[in-house]
């Protein structure tokens, strides 16, 4: 089974500064990692994505993650963040070899201000 | 455009009532799955379908019921809905298979439901 965790549930942060939303997750098996953002009154939608290859993942929006697999880590970074970027950030992991099931970690709310 | 599309976005109802809510897809994708979002819990996978007549529970099936008779609709039905149902509803699909389109999944914009 897998689980993941978020340590912050809320980051408030100044527009134009760094962020990092952490994520931590635990498995027994291979796992693909993933971030999804959900903007207000929106569904979900891909970030970026880590299946194989390199550690460091680039995504949509100037964002980008490192894989760390001794820390079990998959921590979403983007170095100068605007207004727009206020949402909820959901990291997820799955199984690579069950079913495309997807575990959410509890989301973490990015709050830009200006 | 490649989509995912719930109806409908938002539902009041009454403990008992039985509903339904459609999904959609247009991208022929073989699973399909419903998610709900509460919280503090991120979301929780309810029940999930590899393909058509295949369905099987996700990690908080109880209360809900699912179809797959076509490859593009999964619809999600609550027989007699209570308050502890009340969430954010979240239908997605996904190709199934190996490789690097394994697992991204294309979310729907939501279902609001709010149960009486």
């Amino acid at each position: 089974a897998q689980s993941v965790t978020q340590l912050d549930s809320q980051v408030p942060v100044f527009e134009e500064a760094p962020v990092e939303l952490r994520c931590n997750y635990s498995s027994s098996v291979s796992v693909y990692l993933f971030w999804y953002v959900q903007y207000p009154n929106q569904g979900l939608q891909l970030l970026l994505k880590y299946l194989s290859g390199s550690t460091l993942v680039k995504g949509i929006n100037g964002f980008e993650a490192e894989f760390n697999k001794s820390q079990t880590s998959f921590h979403l970074r983007k170095p100068s963040v605007h207004i727009s970027d206020t949402a909820e950030y959901f990291c997820a992991v799955s199984d690579i070899w069950g079913t495309d099931k997807l575990i959410f970690g509890t989301g973490t709310r990015l709050q830009v201000f200006p | 455009e490649a989509q995912v599309t719930q109806n409908p976005r938002y539902l009041i109802t009454v403990t008992g009532k039985k509903l339904t809510v459609t999904c959609s897809q247009n991208m022929n994708h073989e699973y399909m799955s419903w998610y709900r979002q509460d919280p503090g819990l991120g979301l929780r996978q309810i029940y999930y379908s590899m393909n058509v007549e295949v369905t099987d529970k996700g990690d908080v099936p109880e209360g809900y019921k699912v179809s797959r008779k076509e490859k593009r609709n999964f619809p999600l039905i609550l027989e007699s809905p209570s308050p502890n149902q009340t969430s954010l509803y979240f239908c997605a699909s996904s190709t199934v298979g190996q490789g690097l389109a394994k697992n991204i999944q294309y979310f729907g914009a939501g279902t609001r439901l709010s149960v009486l």
